[in-house]
């Protein structure tokens, strides 16, 4: 069974410009969440889709940062413009459990490393 | 890699010998905890998950122990490999609200495997 797998590895941008990151849970995964690494922090909630609805987006830090899943397959993670500040590691990750189950497990993709110059 | 400018916590170890890394979480009513480990370049991996119901879980060569009185965890790697030289993360599923959970992680410890 393939992974999480999220595309492109590593992107660098100059500030300003847009970048979109995607990511392809694993098949049958309903659930699938978006988090970040920011150099010299921990590891922080982005947002959480359960199929194409979004449950939770309060980890977004801001309406430079815009999330999609349309058709509950793949989502998309598009910031525009880029700052600086969101330079890091982008995670997603899936799961498969119905909703309201605290126990479900979350399965990482290899994240995108975003570098904005 | 990526944990340039996080300074994290480091265990170095023996090969053969055993790790223990700790953890503490913050939230009393988190009832689900998870361990993950990352190799450079990697995502996280889940190793081993505990419920708030229990205090050991044993897995191969792993074992998690809960303290929900002093809100701590601890990962125990038996008879340690080269293989496990990586950064591990403790991680809580805190419910968020409108039914549903996140992840909240801890910093994470660098284990490092002497040969």
């Amino acid at each position: 069974e393939a992974g999480v797998t999220q595309f492109p590895s590593h992107s660098v941008i100059e500030k300003g410009q847009t970048v979109t990151l995607r990511c392809d849970p694993i098949s049958g995964h309903d659930n699938l969440y978006w988090y970040r690494r920011v150099m010299g922090k921990e590891i922080k909630f982005l947002l959480h889709f359960v199929k194409e609805s979004k449950q939770d987006e309060s980890g977004m830090p801001n309406n430079r940062f815009l999330a999609e899943r349309t058709g509950g397959t793949y989502s998309t993670l598009k910031v525009q413009p880029a700052e600086l500040e969101d330079s890091g590691v982008y995670f997603c990750a899936s799961s498969q459990l119905l909703l309201g189950y605290s126990t479900d497990t979350q399965y990482f993709g290899p994240g995108t490393r975003l570098t904005v110059l | 890699g990526e944990s340039v400018g996080l300074h994290l916590p480091t265990l170095s170890v023996q090969e053969g010998d055993n790790s223990i890394i700790n953890c503490a979480y913050s939230n009393s009513a988190s009832d689900y905890f998870i361990w993950y480990k990352q190799e450079s370049g990697k995502g996280p991996q889940f190793i081993i998950d505990i419920r708030s119901n229990m205090d050991k879980r044993q897995g191969q060569r792993v074992t998690v122990l809960l303290n929900k009185t002093v809100k701590h965890l601890s990962l125990q790697i038996a008879a340690t490999q080269p293989g496990d030289s990586a950064v591990y993360f403790c991680a809580e599923n805190i419910y968020s609200g409108a039914g549903s959970y996140q992840l909240t992680f801890g910093k994470g410890t660098k284990l490092s495997v002497i040969p």
